[in-house]
């Protein structure tokens, strides 16, 4: 079935270390590709987003492209800081609903 | 504009009780979707509703349903509850559904313990 697959966590950085957080999937159609982050205490926000293939989702520094050869969309940062510290989920969703399969999670830790 | 309003926050029941979740969307928004996070499964789908009929269903018993009413609001029931129950389930809204096309905007959740 379709599914999502992040590397484990924890990812522990110091300030303004470059990330990266792998993500690949597994898809029957032709899915649409999301980053989500979950801050502690708080559900979850769209991070960025990338709908076909090649084309690169950014948001806040944060970048991901959509890779249909090796399909993955790999998640990453130049320079993290502290306050990025958080719950990162990749998803996908076919058929244009709103029905998300999410990855299990990638928790970073960023230390000044 | 308010975001996605979750009621109650946070609920403690037993065993074999019920509850009920509410779900205030984006004003304007006409789709609703409710996801059940647990440390062990992740985050995973329940359900979808647009303009008050279901769309999609997750891979859940029947003890989970859900319903939307013609403000969009929605509620999701959970009967006979079990301990593995005990998850903070997030409601989302977005315009139109489509992930793919509108933004998926996540209420705070409403974190359930039961014991």
């Amino acid at each position: 079935g379709d599914s999502v697959t992040q590397m484990e966590g924890p990812v522990t950085l110091s300030e303004e270390a470059f990330l990266t957080i792998n993500c690949t999937y597994t898809a029957t159609g032709y899915p649409s590709l999301f980053w989500y982050v979950q801050y502690p205490g708080e559900g979850l926000q769209l991070l960025l987003k990338a709908t076909k293939a090649d084309d690169k989702g950014s948001n806040k520094g944060f970048e991901a492209t959509y890779r249909k050869e090796t399909t993955s969309f790999h998640l990453e940062k130049g320079s993290v800081q502290v306050s990025d510290s958080a719950v990162y989920f990749c998803a996908l969703t076919l058929y244009n609903t709103d029905k998300l399969i999410f990855g299990t999670g990638t928790r970073l830790q960023v230390f000044p | 504009k308010a975001g996605v309003t979750q009621t109650p926050r946070y609920l403690i029941k037993t065993r074999g009780q019920q509850v009920t979740l509410s779900c205030s969307p984006i004003s304007g928004h006409r789709s609703v979707s409710w996801y059940q996070q647990t440390p062990g499964q992740g985050l995973q789908f329940l359900f979808e509703y647009f303009s008050e009929t279901q769309r999609n269903k997750g891979n859940f018993p029947g003890r989970f349903s859900g319903r939307q009413f013609s403000n969009s609001r929605s509620e999701m029931n959970v009967s006979t509850l079990e301990l593995g129950d005990s998850a903070l389930y997030l409601c989302a809204s977005s315009l139109d559904g489509g992930a793919g096309a509108n933004v998926l905007t996540f209420g705070a959740g409403s974190r359930l313990t039961v014991l």
